[in-house]
């Protein structure tokens, strides 16, 4: 992996329903995992900043894992809500400490 | 608290034009950056600072110059501008590695 990527690019799910969707990233020089929600004519807006290997992290029905010897993580969103809808970014400053890549996105939305 | 503010929200500039993007942040991070939102790509990084002072070019810096003489401000500069600049910028910054980014409203800009 050279770059960062995203899959799928975009999503439908019914509400009620559990998904996930994947982060791939270079496991060389590793310094961080980002991860971002951006809803449509906002900002983007953090999410997770994962550091080390096997890292878990969790906030409300979202949380997500890290492998940094494989270069992938997963984000996971329990029992979709409606204003689950957004694009999911992942981020890793992978060529230097400094310069956060963007992966292209993942888009969900979220059927009532 | 304001965290990252950017000015103006939309312009419009004809094509040859020249033009300044404002950003500041209150929240005295080293690090910030400068995106273009390019449809189903996400964020491309145009150029990044770790201080004042110090600038450096992210994955698209062609006809785009910054400066950062202070801390709060990190300017972008658009000379000739050409309408493959048709874009949203976005402003972050962040205290420094490992930390989240907090990103600006955005500006729409369009050349004709």
């Amino acid at each position: 992996i050279l770059n960062v990527e995203q899959s799928p690019q975009s999503l439908h799910v019914q509400e009620g329903d559990s998904t996930n969707f994947t982060c791939s990233f270079p496991s060389s020089n590793f310094y961080a995992l980002h991860w971002y929600r951006w809803e449509t004519a906002k900002s983007p807006e953090a999410l997770f900043v994962m550091t080390l290997n096997g890292d878990e992290k969790k906030k409300g029905r979202i949380s997500a894992t890290l492998n940094t010897k494989e270069g992938y993580s997963y984000l996971y969103i329990k029992g979709s809500q409606p204003e689950d809808s957004a694009t999911y970014l992942c981020a890793s400053p992978y060529s230097s400490a400094s310069k956060i890549i963007f992966g292209s996105g993942t888009r969900l939305s979220i059927r009532p | 608290n304001a965290g990252v503010t950017q000015t103006p929200k939309f312009r419009i500039l004809k094509i040859g034009q020249s033009m300044t993007l404002q950003c500041t942040q209150d929240m005295n991070h080293n690090y910030m950056y400068w995106y273009r939102q390019d449809p189903g790509m996400g964020l491309k990084l145009i150029y990044y600072s770790v201080g004042a002072g110090i600038t450096d070019k992210g994955e698209v810096p062609n006809g785009y110059n910054v400066s950062r003489s202070t801390t709060e401000d990190f300017p972008l500069r658009l000379e000739l501008a050409a309408p493959s600049q048709t874009s949203v910028y976005f402003c972050a910054s962040r205290t420094g590695p490992n930390t989240e980014a907090f990103f600006g409203q955005g500006t729409r800009l369009t050349v004709v």
